[in-house]
């Protein structure tokens, strides 16, 4: 199974709004990733949690705040978004390695829009 | 520094004709090569992954690519295109030796696919 889960599919949020992202994966793996991708362009890499630890952060606002509470959930806790947030937010998964070339599995994202 | 360049951002057939997407890669090692799939407003799903084992890789839904380390290509093919695979393509090159999750994508390719 290389299911990757994502809730909400869609989410419509006000800019004072608090709301979260989920993502679950039951392959094992113990890597895990938010990705946000723009229309018309590829993802682009926001968080990496390795062992449940946050082990790269893409200068990425405060306004987005990751949790891995354990090795099989990713949270992304929204706060105070602006409109140029809305996009597609992709949740990947991937063994650990040395190399760091393991295959990343997605999830289907969350469409969020920021009015 | 790893980069990958893909040649055409929209490519259009006819069903049933045959499929080429290509792919350039710019790397100092022995890169890992990987293509996705995205249909629209959906997450991204692995068509195939090159990882040294064997030159001619074949992947799901009848794709295959072929890695040629002399014309630094990894290019895509289908011999018979189905309205099924009109979606955008993404080449990847996994960082080798880079942090945990460090792929570089792609712009991408959008496939049209004509009756």
């Amino acid at each position: 199974d290389t299911e990757v889960t994502q809730t909400p599919k869609h989410l419509v949020m006000g800019m004072t709004n608090k709301k979260s992202l989920k993502c679950e994966q039951h392959m094992g793996h113990r890597a895990m990733y938010w990705y946000k991708q723009k229309a018309k362009k590829p993802p682009e890499l926001m968080f990496v949690y390795s062992y449940e630890k946050l082990s790269i952060n893409e200068s990425v606002p405060s306004r987005f705040s990751p949790e891995c509470p354990n090795s099989s959930l990713l949270n992304l806790h929204l706060h105070a978004l602006q409109p140029e947030d809305s996009a597609l937010y992709l949740c990947a998964s991937s063994q650990v390695s040395s190399r760091g070339t393991d295959t990343q599995y997605f999830g289907p994202g969350t469409r969020l829009t920021v009015l | 520094a790893q980069s990958v360049t893909q040649l055409d951002s929209h490519v259009s057939v006819s069903e049933g004709t045959p499929v080429l997407l290509r792919c350039n890669y710019s790397s100092s090692y022995s890169p890992s090569l990987f293509w996705y799939v995205q249909h629209p407003n959906k997450g991204l799903q692995l068509l195939l992954k090159y990882t040294s084992a064997a030159t001619l890789v074949k992947g799901i839904n009848g794709f295959e690519a072929e890695f040629k380390k002399s014309e630094t290509s990894f290019h895509l093919t289908k011999p018979s295109a189905h309205m099924s695979d009109a979606a955008e393509y993404f080449c990847v090159v996994s960082d080798y030796g880079g942090s945990q999750g460090n792929l570089i994508f792609g712009k991408g390719t959008k496939l049209s696919v004509k009756p």
